[in-house]
């Protein structure tokens, strides 16, 4: 069974500071997504990575693939109150569905 | 496109009470997953279709869940009788194929058993 794990749980800062939230794992993943939730909406499919090492960036936030395809990090620069969410990783394994992790609840302050 | 659509958005029913939330895919998708979410379990997968048919039950709690899909543009999840642990938000997703394609979630239905 995998073991999905996302920290930290909650997360709140003033506007500006810089946050990375992580998703680790004890399986090798084919890829992973990251999407973020905001309140009273569905998940929204913010990037997916495949290639172990590859990084992306999306405006302020920076995605990283660990090198072992374990694990991840998303990296947030100057956070702002449009940020505000819960963010979750998915990866996948083979042809498997996603699996999701229980997220990252972030809150940014103004 | 409108995106996924859920309905009802809420639902407040009385245990031992049947619940039916409904759900039309995007257009053109052939995968359809049910999801519930709670703060405990975070977001669980129950079921999902490809082309009309499931594939995977097995995340489905108890036989108290069925899950139907008549046609490529509207899919049912039935609790029946419903108790109050199945409270929590349902949300329905599609895609166009699986790998590591992205996935549209409906807004959800956040149902609660009293």
């Amino acid at each position: 069974t995998q073991l999905l794990e996302q920290s930290p749980q909650f997360l709140s800062i003033q506007e500006g500071e810089n946050l990375t939230v992580y998703c680790n794992s004890s399986s090798v993943f084919s890829s992973l997504q990251w999407y973020r939730q905001e309140p009273g909406e569905g998940p929204v499919l913010l990037v997916t990575v495949v290639t172990g090492g590859e990084v992306k960036k999306l405006k302020r936030l920076t995605f990283q693939f660990g090198d072992a395809r374990k694990d991840s990090s998303l990296h947030i620069t100057a956070a702002q109150p449009g940020d505000t969410g819960l963010y979750l990783c998915a990866p996948r394994s083979g042809n498997t569905p996603l699996v999701f992790g229980k997220g990252t609840r972030l809150s940014v302050i103004a | 496109d409108a995106g996924v659509i859920q309905s009802p958005r809420h639902e407040v029913t009385e245990m031992g009470q049947e619940v039916t939330l409904r759900c039309k895919p995007i257009s053109g998708h052939d995968y359809l997953f049910w999801y519930r979410q709670t703060m405990m379990r975070g977001l669980e997968l129950l079921i999902y279709f490809n082309n009309n048919v499931p594939i995977d039950d097995s995340g489905m709690p108890e036989d108290r869940f069925s899950a139907k899909m008549p046609n490529a543009s509207f899919s049912t999840l039935k609790i029946q009788p419903s108790e109050p642990r199945d409270s929590a938000v349902y949300f329905c997703a599609s895609s166009l194929g699986q790998g590591g394609n992205e996935q549209f979630f409906g807004p959800g239905t956040r149902l609660t058993v009293l």
